[in-house]
This record gives structure tokens, sequence and C-alpha cells, in this order.
């Protein structure tokens, strides 16, 4: 089966610019995540989707990040306007049963400059 | 709070040696508990995973212990190689239906020759 993809795989934008991440997971699982990893430190849960329904958005820094998923697929990440410390590598990952662990994509390193 | 603590790397081996990257956590309920690892270049994988007290996951020759009493999850190898080297993360995912990970924040393994 197809893994979870992202893309872009890297970007980098100017400070105040708006980027959009897109993910799309292994196609059934109900389950998608967003997590970064900021400055090398733990990576950080953002939220998680089941189908089209956000369900625990926590995680979420602030109201610049914007996390839509279209039908219950794919699902886009976007940050308006970018600030530095938004850079970090983004991960996205999807599952059919989370108490046996995710499947992550291979993440988008965005730099903010 | 819930929490993971690693062993802060990097760790360098030689190879053929023992491994073992601690990891301790802070939970509340009966969480699961996993490792995962990115190879350089990649995104992360499960490695292996327990869900219960005294639960043994193992994969690719690694193996970890399900703790409870000492809330330890350490991973450990008996001989690692080079293609070993990579980021190595425990995390722990709460109970209750609906799971985010909790992440250490990394064990960088070196391993040469």
């Amino acid at each position: 089966e197809a893994g979870v993809t992202q893309f872009p795989s890297h970007s980098v934008i100017e400070k105040g610019q708006t980027v959009t991440l897109r993910c799309d997971p292994i196609s059934g699982h109900d389950n998608l995540y967003w997590y970064r990893r900021v400055m090398g430190k733990e990576i950080k849960f953002l939220l998680h989707f089941v189908k089209e329904s956000k369900q625990d958005e926590s995680g979420m820094p602030n109201n610049r990040f914007l996390a839509e998923r279209t039908g219950g697929t794919y699902s886009t990440l976007k940050v308006q306007p970018a600030e530095l410390e938004d850079s970090g590598v983004y991960f996205c990952a999807s599952s059919q049963r989370p108490e046996w662990g995710y499947t992550f994509g291979s993440g988008t390193r965005l730099t903010v400059v | 709070g819930n929490s993971v603590t690693q062993m802060e790397g990097p760790v360098t081996l030689s190879e053929e040696a023992f491994l073992t990257i601690n990891c301790t956590y802070t939970a509340t309920g009966y969480p699961s508990l996993f490792w995962y690892v990115q190879y350089p270049g990649e995104g992360l994988q499960l490695l292996l995973k327990a869900t219960k007290a005294d639960d043994k996951g193992s994969n690719k020759g690694f193996e970890a212990t399900y703790r409870k009493e000492t809330t330890s999850f350490h991973l450990e190898k008996g001989s690692v190689q080079v293609s070993d080297s990579a980021v190595y993360f425990c995390a722990l995912g709460l109970s209750g239906g609906y799971n985010k990970l909790i992440f250490g924040a990394g064990t960088r393994l070196a391993v040469h020759p």
C-alpha cells in the first residue's frame, strides 16, 4: 500500500508569507495527525482529525495556523503569516487504530527567513 | 503532566557493540509505549511498541520492555550495525480512545565500523 505522502519536502519562505503544506494519508485511515519538530527538540502534537472533523487541536500554537481535511481525505496545514519561529519539520501521520502506532510521512522541512 | 525523558545523545558505538537507550515516562492512566526511528533523509518509522505492563516489543533485533514499576521503556540491541545509525524517539500514547503521541527529544545513534 502507498504510505503517507507529504509535499513539498522542503519549503523556504520569507517572514510574512503564506505556506500551505499537504498530506495524503494512507487510504482508509480515518485518523490523521499533524506534528512538528522545531530546532531539534521534541516532536510535538499539533492536531488530530477523525475523518473530516477536528478531534483535538490543542497543540496548534496560534491562529496563524489553519488545518483542514477536505472530505476526510487529504489534509492541508496553512501558516499565514509565517514567522521565524515556525521553522522546523512538519510531520503528518495516519492510523486506523491509534493504539497500534502511526504511519508517518517523510515530513516537510519549513524554513522561514 | 504527561512526558517522556530520553537519554541525551549522541551515542557513538562501534559495530557489534551493545546498545541501550534509556527512556522513562510520566503518564496518567495506562499508556501505550513506542519507539520510532528516523533514518537519515527519511520519515519516522515505528520500530516497536508495547501496549501494557510487562509486554516486550521487538523488531529488527531491537527490544524494549514496558516496566510500569520503574516507568521505563529502555531500548536495547545486542549487536548494532552501521545501518542502525539514526535518531531514535521514545513516545507514549495516552489511553482514552483518541491518542496523541508524546515524544521524547530523540537520541542520535552513530555506529562506526
